[in-house]
C-alpha cells in the first residue's frame, strides 16, 4: 500500500525558509522510474507544480520558482525533503507530496498525500 | 511558456453527460501524455485518468478521456453524472521547457 505524508511548520514569517518533509511508504525511491513531487495550492486557486526528483537522483524545479527551491532524498529513510527560501505572503498554501511513476514527464501523480498547510505571515 | 487552459467552470444535471476540455497553449498536447485529477474540498487530488485515456482500477467507467490533435486539445468526459462527481477537475501535462504542467481547474457543478 502506497503512502506519503507531509509535514512541516504551519506558520511561518516572511523572509524565512520553510523546510518541508514527505515520508512515504509502499515503494522505493530507488526503484527505476520512481519519483517524488511537490505540488502546491494557494487557497482558492488552482495546483501549482514545484519539484520533483527521481530515482537517479536528478532534480527539476518550477522556472518561476528555481532560485529558491531545494529538493533531496534519503532514500535509505524513505523521506523526500523540499526547502522553499525567502519566503512572502503568496507562498501561503497547501502543500502536497505525490508519487510519479513513469520516465521523461511521461508518469502521472498517482499517489498524493493529504496535503500541509503553510501559512506565511508576520 | 507552455500553458493548459480549462474552463473556470461547468454544471450539469444528475444523469447526463460533461465535457471538460484542456487546451495547450503551444506545440502539439499530443506529443506528452494527459493525465486528468479530481479534487474534492479540502481533499488531496485523486488520478481519474492517466495517459490520455487510461482508468486507474476503481475509477468507474463512466469517466473517460480523449485528446484531439486538431484542436490541441484533451478532454475528460464524465457520463451518468452523480452528486458525488462534484469536484474541481485538473489536467497534467508535461513540457520539456516547463516540466510538469497543471491546468487551471475546472470546478463541476452538478446541479
Amino acid at each position: 500500500q502506497v503512502t506519503l505524508r507531509e509535514s512541516g511548520p504551519a506558520l511561518v514569517k516572511p523572509t524565512q525558509t520553510l523546510t518541508l518533509t514527505c515520508t512515504f511508504s509502499g515503494f522505493s525511491l530507488s526503484s527505476s522510474g520512481m519519483s517524488v513531487s511537490w505540488v502546491r495550492q494557494p487557497p482558492g486557486k488552482a495546483l501549482e507544480w514545484l519539484a520533483l526528483i527521481d530515482w537517479t537522483d536528478d532534480k527539476f524545479y518550477s522556472t518561476s520558482l528555481k532560485t529558491r527551491l531545494t529538493i533531496s532524498k534519503d532514500t535509505s529513510e524513505n523521506h523526500v525533503v523540499l526547502t522553499l527560501t525567502n519566503l512572502e505572503p503568496a507562498d501561503t498554501a497547501t502543500y502536497f507530496c505525490a508519487r510519479v511513476w513513469g520516465v521523461s514527464g511521461l508518469g502521472s501523480f498517482d499517489y498524493w498525500g493529504q496535503g500541509t498547510r503553510v501559512s506565511v505571515s508576520s | 511558456n507552455f500553458i493548459l487552459t480549462q474552463p473556470h467552470s461547468v454544471s450539469e444535471s444528475p444523469g447526463k453527460t460533461v465535457t471538460i476540455s484542456c487546451t495547450g497553449s503551444s506545440g502539439s498536447i499530443a506529443n506528452n501524455y494527459v493525465h486528468w485529477y479530481q479534487q474534492r474540498p479540502g481533499r488531496a487530488p485523486i488520478i481519474v485518468i492517466y495517459e490520455n485515456n487510461e482508468r486507474p482500477s476503481g475509477v468507474p467507467d463512466r469517466f473517460s478521456g480523449s485528446i484531439d490533435s486538431s484542436s490541441n486539445s484533451a478532454s475528460l468526459t464524465i457520463s451518468g453524472l452523480k452528486t458525488e462527481d462534484e469536484a474541481d477537475y485538473y489536467c497534467q501535462s508535461y513540457d520539456s521547457s516547463m516540466f510538469w504542467v497543471f491546468g487551471g481547474g475546472t470546478k463541476l457543478t452538478v446541479l
